[in-house]
């Protein structure tokens, strides 16, 4: 089937106010990654989901940052209070397990006016 | 990985020349390490990866290197085709469920 996709592809928002960004992963795939990149940067993990595992939630840079996974399919990564820093793409990638192959969705370009 | 900076380090390259990308990383535990590709405006896209067991791993016209004595990583791109410009990024793991990325390198392909 389809690969990873994500939605909005594009989300413009006011500063402080929340938004939902939304993952749909590979089917069967165990493991969803979160990552932001700013302009011109490499990817910065942000959290990750193993099956029924507790999320590894070490790379949200701050309380305003969390997600949430239903099972092993759809996950959202909510950003509250938005700040003008938080603009960047966010990326989701998916994959069978851990320390194998990830595969990427096209990502949400964020903008915090 | 690559050191973090706001300017993406660059290499020009002359179609049908081979094209080396380097990335130093930086945690001598790290065992599994991937290439990346990411074309404008799109996730990046899996190349290849290596394991630390392994010095080298070919695929097609890309070959990955490992030195984990200086802990440094090669991708090799044979005969670099206009369709090779990307950025490339390098990422490392040591425990197989956080990566870590690199800064990346912008990759332009002259026809």
């Amino acid at each position: 089937g389809a690969g990873v996709s994500q939605s909005p592809s594009n989300k413009v928002t006011e500063k402080g106010k929340d938004v939902e960004l939304r993952c749909d992963p590979i089917s069967g795939h165990t493991a969803l990654y979160w990552y932001r990149q700013r302009l011109g940067q490499g990817l910065e993990f942000l959290i990750y989901f193993q099956g029924n595992s507790a999320p590894d939630k070490s790379g949200l840079p701050s309380d305003r940052f969390s997600a949430e996974r239903t099972g092993e399919s759809v996950s959202t990564l909510t950003i509250q209070r938005t700040q003008q820093e938080d603009s960047a793409v966010y990326l989701c990638a998916s994959s069978l397990g851990l320390a194998l192959e990830q595969f990427f969705g096209p990502g949400t370009r964020l903008t915090v006016l | 990985g690559e050191s973090v900076g706001l300017h993406l380090p660059t290499l020009s390259v002359q179609e049908g020349d081979n094209s080396i990308i380097n990335c130093a990383y930086s945690n001598s535990a790290s065992d599994y390490f991937i290439w990346y590709k990411q074309e404008s405006g799109k996730g990046p896209q899996f190349i290849i990866d290596i394991r630390s067991n392994m010095d080298k791993r070919q695929g097609q016209r890309v070959t990955v290197l490992l030195n984990k004595t200086v802990k440094h990583l090669s991708l090799q791109i044979a005969a670099t085709q206009p369709g090779d410009s990307a950025v490339y990024f390098c990422a490392e793991s040591n425990t197989g469920n956080q990566f870590y990325f690199g800064t990346g390198t912008s990759l332009t392909v002259i026809p």
